[in-house]
């Protein structure tokens, strides 16, 4: 079945390491996009990619990095540069053109320990 | 800028109750609008969309019309159930846009 699949689903890390989330995507999608969702604020866009090699910040990329090697593949690294990592964190994909929905993975929790 | 605004929750219903969740947005052009669900531990799904005014959205008994003259697409549902359960988010997109501007958010517990 064609889906968006984030990995792993719960995630700790130590302070002051580097952490990356995977989000594989078989949808055929141009675009892809990270959220962040923290109690009682929605969620916030970090980054999003319209195509292979070329992605933009969004309103809180800092702290966060990002790659698009493949069309399929999105991950997002937090760095130790990220105060407060501790989030649910949401992988999208979208189809570029016309009025196409979002599709979202499972989630991953990361937990600063 | 573009936003939206939905009504604070949370919300309790008891069974066959019926639910508004009300969402207002601000935008600039044109956009399409939407509710996603996220149950407990889970990323969000569709619920339902409207890409023009007057358009309704309808989905597993909710309902959603993209009113212009107000800039509003309240949610609807006759008869909540107790698998209603879950957090209810408002989306926007503008036409030709990439983002989503998602609502804070609204948590719906419905108890038998």
């Amino acid at each position: 079945d064609g889906g968006i699949t984030q990995s792993p689903k719960y995630l700790f890390r130590k302070e002051g390491q580097n952490v990356t989330l995977s989000c594989e995507q078989n949808l055929n999608h141009d675009a892809m996009y990270w959220y962040r969702q923290d109690p009682g604020q929605g969620l916030r866009l970090i980054y999003y990619s319209q195509i292979v090699n070329d992605f933009q910040k969004g309103d809180i990329a800092e702290g966060y990095s990002v790659s698009r090697e493949k069309k399929e593949s999105f991950p997002l690294t937090v760095t130790s540069a990220q105060k407060n990592p501790t989030a649910f964190y949401l992988c999208a994909s979208r189809k570029l053109g016309g009025n196409t929905e979002a599709f979202f993975g499972q989630g991953t929790r990361l937990t600063v320990v | 800028g573009d936003s939206v605004t939905q009504m604070e929750g949370p919300v309790t219903l008891s069974e066959e109750a019926f639910l508004t969740i009300n969402c207002t947005y601000t935008a600039t052009g044109y956009p399409s609008l939407f509710w996603y669900v996220q149950y407990p531990g889970e990323g969000l799904q569709l619920l339902l969309k409207a890409t023009k005014a007057d358009d309704k959205g309808s989905n597993k008994g909710f309902e959603a019309t993209y009113r212009k003259e107000t800039t509003s697409f309240h949610l609807e549902k006759g008869s909540v159930q107790v698998s209603d359960s879950a957090v209810y988010f408002c989306a926007l997109r503008l036409t030709g846009a990439n983002n989503l501007f998602f609502g804070t958010g609204t948590r719906l517990t419905v108890i038998p």
